[in-house]
């Protein structure tokens, strides 16, 4: 069974740096495309970033230079660096993976983890 | 990167059909027949409902499914039942390794 699993969310001041962590099992990390994408209170989804099954990684505009996606191929893991974090950075982050070719889309998803960035 | 446009509620009987439409740019919709969506339950986790603008992932009632015209894909779902109440989400492709989300529409069943 195919299961996604995010920690490390919580409450960081702006400027702060946070890492989320999305455990999986049931797959492989390193053989899927995965993804993050957030939620801020109220609002609705916003696709964060990528990294695909060779190491490429893509991030939003919003995230780019402050964001990064990496991964731990002998953890089955995937983590979300957060830096220079800023008050609109306040979301449920949530990791998923994405099935690509013949499918296209964000098939599983994880439950979430709450970032609130405040003073 | 802007997000694609969707009516922020519609809402329909039990029994009923309704379609929810998503609205994008030759940029995203328009190039890509790469449209998914996703419902969501409150404070729930995303769940596939139609990929590629048409197609049902295994599990997932025949009641929904999808389409696209131009710059604009639609979900629709009939035979409305209670437990459809829930918020949902069209994402598209948009090229260059990006992806867009739509703003959300929240549907009540009445």
């Amino acid at each position: 069974e195919v299961q996604l699993v995010e920690s490390g969310g919580g409450l960081v001041q702006p400027g702060g740096s946070l890492r989320l962590s999305c455990a999986a099992s049931g797959f492989t990390v390193s053989s899927n495309y995965m993804s993050w994408v957030r939620q801020a209170p109220g609002k609705g989804l916003e696709w964060v970033s990528v990294i695909y099954s060779g190491g490429s990684t893509y991030y939003a505009d919003s995230v780019k230079g402050r964001f990064t996606i990496s991964r731990h191929n002998s953890k089955n893991t995937l983590y979300l660096q957060m830096n220079s974090l800023r008050a609109e950075d306040t979301a449920v982050y949530y990791c998923a993976r994405f099935r690509g070719a013949g499918f296209f889309a964000f098939d599983y998803w994880g439950q979430g983890t709450l970032v609130t960035v405040s003073s | 990167q802007s997000a694609l446009t969707q009516p922020a509620s519609v809402s329909g009987s039990p029994g009923q059909s309704i379609t929810i439409s998503c609205t994008g740019t030759s940029s995203d919709v328009g190039s890509y027949n790469l449209v998914s969506w996703y419902q969501q339950h409150p404070g729930k986790a995303p769940k596939l409902m139609i990929y590629e603008g048409s197609k049902r992932p295994s599990g997932v009632s025949n009641r929904f499914s999808g389409s696209k015209s131009g710059n604009t894909a639609s979900l629709t779902i009939s035979g409305l039942q209670a437990e459809d109440e829930a918020d949902y989400y069209c994402c598209s492709y948009a090229g260059s390794s990006f992806w867009v989300f739509g703003g959300g529409t929240k549907l009540t069943v009445l």
